[in-house]
């Protein structure tokens, strides 16, 4: 089946500093993308919605200047959370969707595990 | 997007059927329901999904009932790799589509 890639796996900074995370599709391209955020033991918080070639859709309350999304591409989407402090430590996880399909073709990345010191 | 209502959690042994029900009674008629699932510290997979209908791939079955306000996920043979959380998701479908995850519902199989 499809493979979306997330990358890194786990991270761990110091507060203040920015950190990206990538998310590829492998073998298709995804003119949609999703980020979500996870905390321990809560579901899935949809974040933003990414757009090849556009800007990202960030749902209420996420800050857009805190989460820098790119979607530079129709294989890469990029998540910079920048100055990163304790209260952003979280898992991260992306999803890209197969241009052939809607969310039974919605495949997500192995997600990144943040910890900011 | 309609809400739901799972149970927190359920259990079953290892080659048991696990029925996973899902209450969505403020579904619309446009609204899918989608099944997904998360193993832990992994990204959520996508299982099964109906309108009306029941419906049957290789991974598990789908009963929704006749007035659509609740569904169960069957999982006929259960194995210990099928402990995961999972989640079910009406949702409209099309170009512009996202999915809410809920709560979901905690099932662990016992061997």
């Amino acid at each position: 089946g499809a493979v979306v890639s997330q990358h890194p796996s786990r991270v761990i900074c110091k507060s203040g500093t920015s950190v990206k995370i990538e998310c590829r599709s492998l073998d298709f391209q995804a003119t949609t993308m999703f980020w979500y955020r996870q905390f321990p033991k809560k579901s899935l918080m949809l974040m933003a919605t990414s757009n090849e070639g556009s800007k990202a859709t960030y749902e209420q309350g996420v800050e857009k200047d805190k989460f820098l999304i790119n979607h530079a591409s129709l294989t890469l989407s990029t998540l910079t959370v920048t100055s990163a402090h304790p209260e952003d430590s979280s898992f991260y996880i992306c999803s890209a969707r197969h241009p052939q399909g809607t969310n039974e073709k919605l495949f997500f990345g192995s997600g990144t595990q943040l910890s900011v010191l | 997007d309609a809400k739901t209502t799972q149970p927190p959690s359920m259990d079953c042994a290892e080659g048991r059927a696990a029925n996973l029900p899902c209450n969505h009674s403020t579904i619309s008629g446009n609204e899918y329901v989608y099944w997904y699932r998360q193993i832990h510290s992994q990204g959520p997979q996508y299982i099964i999904h109906g309108l009306k209908n029941n419906e049957t791939n290789e991974m598990a079955s789908l009963i929704i009932t006749e007035d659509r306000k609740s569904s169960t996920l069957i999982l006929p043979h259960a194995t210990l790799r099928d402990t995961a959380v999972y989640y079910c998701i009406p949702v409209v479908t099309g170009a512009n589509s996202k999915l809410t995850f809920g709560k979901g519902i905690t099932l662990s199989v016992r061997p």
